[in-house]
C-alpha cells in the first residue's frame, strides 16, 4: 500500500461542476502539499498545510490531521482546470532533510 | 525573478551511456532536490542537496550521482543508463533544507533506447 493515496484516479467534469480530489495518507506528516501538473511536464505548487484550510481563488484545500486525510476543491470548474493533481507529504520521519512522498495523482478533464 | 530552470528540456540517449542532467534553483533559494517522475507515476525522490551536500537519499542506485555548486545550482548524473531510467527528472528548489516555497522546474524528459 502506497503510503499516500489519491482519489479518483481520474475524473471528468462539466465546466461550472464543483470538484473534490482526495488525498489519505498513512504517516505522520508536517506538511502535505497539493501540486497542478500540466501536459508537458511543469509542476506548481498550489498549497502547503499543516493544519485547517486554505483558499486561493477558485481553489479550496483542506486538512484533518487526526484522520489523515486531505481535499482539494475547485469550485465553478474550467476547462483550463484540466491538469493532473498530485498530493504529496512530508514525513515527521525525514529529519532535517525536506523529502515529500507523492501520490500518484488525479487527471482532471473538464470539458464545456 | 526566475524560477527553477532544468536543462535540457528533452534527451535521448543509448543504454549504457551516461547522462548529465542540471538545474538552476529559484533565486533565493539554497536547497534542490530531485525526482524521477515515471509515465502515469507520481515523482520518486532521488536526492537533496544543500550546503553542497547530499542530505538524503531515496532508493535509487549508485547509478545516480549528484553535485550541487557553490551557487546552489546542481547536476544530477545517470551512469550506465537502463531503458527504465526512461522518466520526467524532475528538480525542485527550496530554501534552509525545508521544503517552504517549493518549486519545481519544468523538468527533463530523458528516453533511453
Amino acid at each position: 500500500k502506497n503510503e499516500v493515496e489519491q482519489s479518483p484516479q481520474n475524473l471528468t467534469a462539466q465546466e461550472g461542476e464543483f470538484i473534490t480530489i482526495n488525498c489519505s495518507y498513512s504517516v505522520g506528516i508536517s506538511a502535505l502539499h497539493w501540486l497542478q501538473q500540466h501536459p508537458g511536464g511543469g509542476i506548481v505548487s498550489l498549497f502547503m498545510l499543516s493544519s485547517g484550510k486554505k483558499k486561493h481563488g477558485r481553489l479550496i484545500a483542506t486538512i484533518n490531521i487526526q484522520e489523515k486525510h486531505s481535499s482539494l476543491h475547485i469550485t465553478a470548474s474550467h476547462p483550463r482546470d484540466s491538469a493532473v493533481y498530485i498530493c504529496a507529504v512530508r514525513s515527521v520521519n525525514t529529519g532535517t532533510a525536506s523529502k515529500l512522498t507523492f501520490g500518484t495523482g488525479t487527471r482532471l478533464q473538464v470539458t464545456l | 525573478d526566475a524560477g527553477v530552470t532544468q536543462s535540457p528540456t528533452h534527451l535521448i540517449k543509448t543504454r549504457g551511456q551516461q547522462v548529465t542532467l542540471r538545474c538552476s534553483p529559484k533565486s533565493g533559494h539554497d536547497t534542490v532536490s530531485w525526482y524521477q517522475q515515471a509515465l502515469g507515476q507520481g515523482p520518486q525522490f532521488i536526492f537533496q542537496y544543500y550546503e553542497e551536500e547530499e542530505r538524503q537519499r531515496g532508493n535509487f542506485p549508485d547509478r545516480f550521482s549528484g553535485h550541487q555548486f557553490p551557487n546552489y545550482s546542481s547536476e544530477l548524473n545517470v551512469n550506465a543508463l537502463l531503458l527504465g531510467d526512461s522518466a520526467l527528472y524532475l528538480c525542485a528548489s527550496s530554501t534552509g533544507g525545508k521544503d517552504y516555497g517549493y518549486t519545481f522546474g519544468s523538468g527533463t524528459r530523458l528516453t533511453v533506447v
